[in-house]
């Protein structure tokens, strides 16, 4: 069994670029989270997806940023107009089931996003 | 208020001995959930260890305890017989159940060094 994939697993953009980065959660999984986490820091949440719901967005940052699930498996993060605060390692994680106090969250690998 | 503090941002340990690794959080939420993850360099969290707020007994996990002390609010944990592989940055995160949402917050991490 395949755990959570992310890909490009490093990106370089330029300032004012827009990039999408990809997730493949475990097969099955009915949630998906997206996390921010800068350099030196823990990982921040962004987003949230049960299923292809949309059902928590209150962690991003802009409206710069923007992510989908549309068949409740694979989910993209995209990221407009890239500027250099949004250098980070991008971390997506999935469950089983939907939301709960133990619910094991099982993470990908991250995407590190560099913008110069 | 940071809703879960680790104020140790680096330890060291010798192969062998035990570790312990501090965690305080901040909620008036009576259900709450404490987890530890490691972070190795490859990037991925790895789930460690799991305390509800009404688990009467320290949670166990292997090699890995959590010292659960509901009063002082904090949630340490302890790693036995430090191995190499140890080696990593640990994180303390919690999940209330206000709002239904139960996402998780994250503290800024330990880094761990474990030598021979």
């Amino acid at each position: 069994g395949a755990g959570v994939s992310q890909s490009p697993r490093y990106k370089v953009a330029k300032r004012g670029q827009d990039v999408a980065l990809r997730c493949d959660p475990i097969s099955g999984h009915v949630s998906l989270f997206w996390y921010q986490q800068a350099l030196g820091q823990g990982p921040e949440f962004l987003t949230y997806f049960q299923n292809e719901a949309q059902l928590d967005k209150s962690g991003l940052p802009s409206d710069r940023f923007f992510a989908e699930r549309p068949e409740g498996s694979v989910s993209t993060l995209k990221i407009q107009r890239t500027q250099q605060e949004d250098s980070a390692v991008y971390l997506c994680a999935s469950s089983l089931v939907g939301p709960g106090l133990y619910n094991e969250q099982f993470f990908g690998p991250g995407t590190r996003l560099t913008v110069l | 208020a940071q809703k879960i503090t680790q104020t140790q941002p680096g330890m060291f340990v010798q192969e062998k001995e035990a570790v312990t690794l501090d965690c305080t959080y901040d909620t008036s939420d009576p259900s709450y959930g404490l987890f530890w993850y490691k972070q190795p360099s490859s990037g991925e969290m790895i789930f460690l260890i799991y305390q509800g707020s009404y688990d009467q007994q320290n949670a166990t996990e292997g090699r890995y305890s959590l010292n659960f002390q509901k009063a002082r609010k904090s949630a340490n944990l302890v790693i036995s017989a430090s191995q190499l592989g140890d080696s990593a940055m640990y994180f303390c995160a919690m999940r209330e159940t206000s709002g239904g949402s139960y996402i998780p917050t994250f503290g800024r991490g330990t880094s761990l060094i474990v030598h021979p």
